[in-house]
């Protein structure tokens, strides 16, 4: 199996901060990368499919880059909807796997 | 507009077999490319891939899993079904479906999410 290891775990920041989250493949994956949103109680939805293309509807301020075995999921600046869990997940192989989660914080 | 929703029951007892249906509308799992997957999270846990179906009938199963889940469709219905044997507490969590259609669009429609329960 393909392990995806996100970092960090968790971290805080503030309204208007750029953050970036990163994923690690163990082995590599092209493109076959997707980044997930989720807020408390609700379902995930997707952000960034393909590695780096923006999902229909979300905000510019995201973006995704990578290929291989290292992704990065980039907030240009953190608005306050955006403080959330992210997740990874690579389709490149079966079975499919999510990293751990990225939960973000408010400072 | 792409809808999915699941099914089943809320509580169910260890080594009872779990019935998860998937009904869902927009889309039509006779089309190529199209497929439906499950996915899972227990409490406060991370996401977890289960199963998948496309529409060529071709499935996909969590190696760690695969022996305990069944996934079928019925394309007349617009219908995914999910059957986990052998049910256990650590299976509690909310368990999704989520559509497909290729690489592309892959899980970019999930359902609301079902909470399924494991106690006696």
């Amino acid at each position: 199996d393909i392990q995806m290891t996100q970092s960090p775990s968790a971290m805080s920041a503030s309204v208007g901060d750029r953050v970036t989250i990163t994923c690690r493949a163990s082995q590599g994956i092209s493109n076959y990368l997707a980044w997930f949103q989720q807020k408390p109680g609700k379902v995930p939805k997707r952000l960034i499919y393909a590695s780096s293309s923006l999902q229909s509807g979300v905000p510019s301020r995201f973006s995704g880059s990578g290929s291989g075995t290292e992704f990065t999921l980039t907030i240009s600046s953190l608005q306050p909807e955006d403080f959330a869990t992210y997740y990874c997940l690579q389709h490149n192989s079966y079975p499919y796997t999510f990293g751990q989660g990225t939960k973000l914080e408010i400072k | 507009q792409i809808t999915l929703k699941e099914s089943g029951p809320t509580l169910v007892k260890p080594t009872q077999t779990l019935t998860l249906t998937c009904t869902f509308s927009g889309f039509s799992l006779s089309t190529s490319g199209v497929g439906v997957g499950w996915i899972r999270q227990p409490p406060g846990k991370a996401l977890e891939w289960l199963a998948l179906i496309y529409w060529n009938d071709d499935k996909r199963y969590s190696p760690s899993l695969k022996s305990r889940l069944t996934i079928t469709k019925d394309t007349s219905k617009n219908q995914v079904v999910l059957t986990m044997t052998n049910m256990d507490p650590v299976d509690t969590a909310t368990y999704y479906c989520a559509h497909m259609e290729y690489d592309i669009a892959l899980f970019d429609y999930w359902g609301q999410g079902t909470l399924v329960t494991v106690s006696s």
